[in-house]
């Protein structure tokens, strides 16, 4: 079982602050590494799929890095707002993995942004 | 509207007793999947299915069933062999395996 770790576990802000959070995973055989986003009682929700090390992806005030190299990820938010109150979950699959490059998710990181 | 349903939103089961959750994506998706989620831990995949009538067993199978008759359609059976069954469960799918996925709302199991 592949060991992916996400940091921290939650994280209470200020309205306007930035944040980001990271996510580790297995840089040996890297295939894709995926970012959901998962607010209480709707369904997780993508917000990028990244293939390529520098990868750099941006989805309005948040943007996302990867470093398959060393088997990072980072998740920037810039400038929080309440709606941005989520679970933010990674998730990495290997190449050529027999079971079809099935995704293993982190904990997640629970965001709780305060108005 | 194009999406994944899961039902029912809340299911009780009792000691000894088989509970099947429902899945039904309208995506034309090939790949399918389970997830199981407990309190402060990830998502862990149950079972996954690449292409109708093929499934593969994901991390955590044991106790737990599944079918893939149908390319919509991929309904996961509890059964009285999970001994710990209380969880959220997520179905997902994506056009092949490996892509982004798109979740259900979930299925909470309790046991009476």
């Amino acid at each position: 079982i592949l060991n992916v770790e996400q940091s921290p576990q939650s994280l209470h802000v200020q309205e306007g602050d930035s944040t980001n959070f990271t996510c580790s995973f297995p840089s040996s055989n890297f295939y894709a590494l995926h970012w959901y986003r998962w607010e209480t009682a709707k369904s997780p929700e993508a917000l990028f799929v990244m293939t390529l090390n520098g990868d750099e992806k941006k989805k309005g005030r948040i943007s996302a890095t990867l470093n398959t190299k060393e088997g990072y990820s980072y998740l920037y938010i810039k400038g929080s707002q309440p709606e941005d109150s989520a679970t933010y979950l990674c998730a990495f699959s290997l190449m050529n993995n027999n079971a079809g490059n099935m995704l293993t998710f982190g904990g997640g990181t629970r965001l709780m942004v305060k108005p | 509207d194009g999406g994944i349903t899961q039902s029912p939103k809340y299911l009780f089961r009792k000691e000894g007793q088989n509970v099947t959750l429902s899945c039904e994506q309208n995506l034309n998706h090939d790949a399918m999947y389970w997830y199981r989620q407990d309190p402060g831990q990830g998502l862990r995949l149950i079972y996954y299915s690449q292409i109708v009538n093929d499934f593969q067993k994901g991390d955590i199978a044991e106790g737990y069933s599944v079918s893939r008759e149908k390319k919509e359609s991929f309904p996961l059976t509890v059964t009285s062999a999970q001994k710990n069954p209380t969880a959220f469960y997520l179905c997902a799918s994506s056009v092949h395996s490996g892509e982004t996925q798109y979740f259900g709302p979930g299925t909470r199991l309790l046991v009476l």
